[in-house]
């Protein structure tokens, strides 16, 4: 199984800072790999999927990088809707997996 | 529009028994493999089995593999989960999510398992 590690666990911003994510895998995967946003009593939403590829309707701010083992989310400048709970998901090989998650909090 | 809708979930004892329907619409439903992932309450994400577009390919998490079984029904646009022999720590919501990137998820169901 690949095994997904996301640091930090948690991260502190403002509006307007540039927040990057991190996404370890335990092995080394083909670029299955996505970001979901999840805010509170919600369904996750995808941001990015094929590492790199931004999912349509989702602002530019969101890009998404990393290959092998490695892999980033990066928000350029953080608005106030972006707090929330990220996730990073293989979709390489089954079982999918997903990384613990990293919650974006409001300096 | 795409949409994913989730039922029957609810509370139920340990060792029992409950099936969850993902109806969709908006898309062409048996172009996609569907996906069920599950949250406990306070944790993260854990996907928990798929069926291939076409329903013949599955494949389940180990931690509900030999009790929970995915099925589809192409002609009414739904997916299922037959859970059995239900635990407490199979308490969570439960989404229901298309393709391999997850790119549609429904809003959820949620399952209590308890005495």
């Amino acid at each position: 199984d690949i095994q997904m590690t996301q640091s930090p666990s948690i991260v502190s911003a403002s509006v307007g800072d540039r927040v990057t994510l991190t996404c370890r895998a335990s092995q080394s995967m083909s670029n299955w790999l996505a970001w979901h946003q999840q805010k509170p009593g919600k369904a996750p939403k995808l941001l990015i999927y094929r590492a790199s590829t931004l999912q349509s309707g989702v602002p530019s701010r969101f890009s998404g990088s990393g290959s092998g083992t490695e892999f980033t989310l990066t928000i350029t400048s953080v608005q106030a809707d972006d707090f929330a709970t990220y996730y990073c998901q293989q979709y390489d090989s089954y079982p999918y997996t997903f990384g613990q998650g990293t919650k974006l909090e409001i300096k | 529009q795409v949409q994913l809708v989730e039922s029957g979930g609810g509370v139920v004892q340990p060792g029992r028994s409950l099936r969850l329907s993902c109806a969709a619409s908006g898309f062409t439903f048996n172009y996609y493999p569907m996906h069920w992932v599950r949250q406990a309450p306070g944790k993260g994400l854990e996907w928990v089995a798929v069926a291939s577009y076409d329903g013949v390919n599955k494949n389940y998490a180990d931690s509900v593999k030999g009790r929970f079984i995915v099925s589809r029904d192409n002609s009414k646009e739904t997916v299922y989960l037959q859970m059995d022999s239900l635990r407490p720590e199979d308490t969570a919501v439960y989404f229901c999510a298309r393709d391999g990137s997850f790119d549609i998820w429904g809003q959820g169901t949620m399952v209590t398992v308890s005495s």
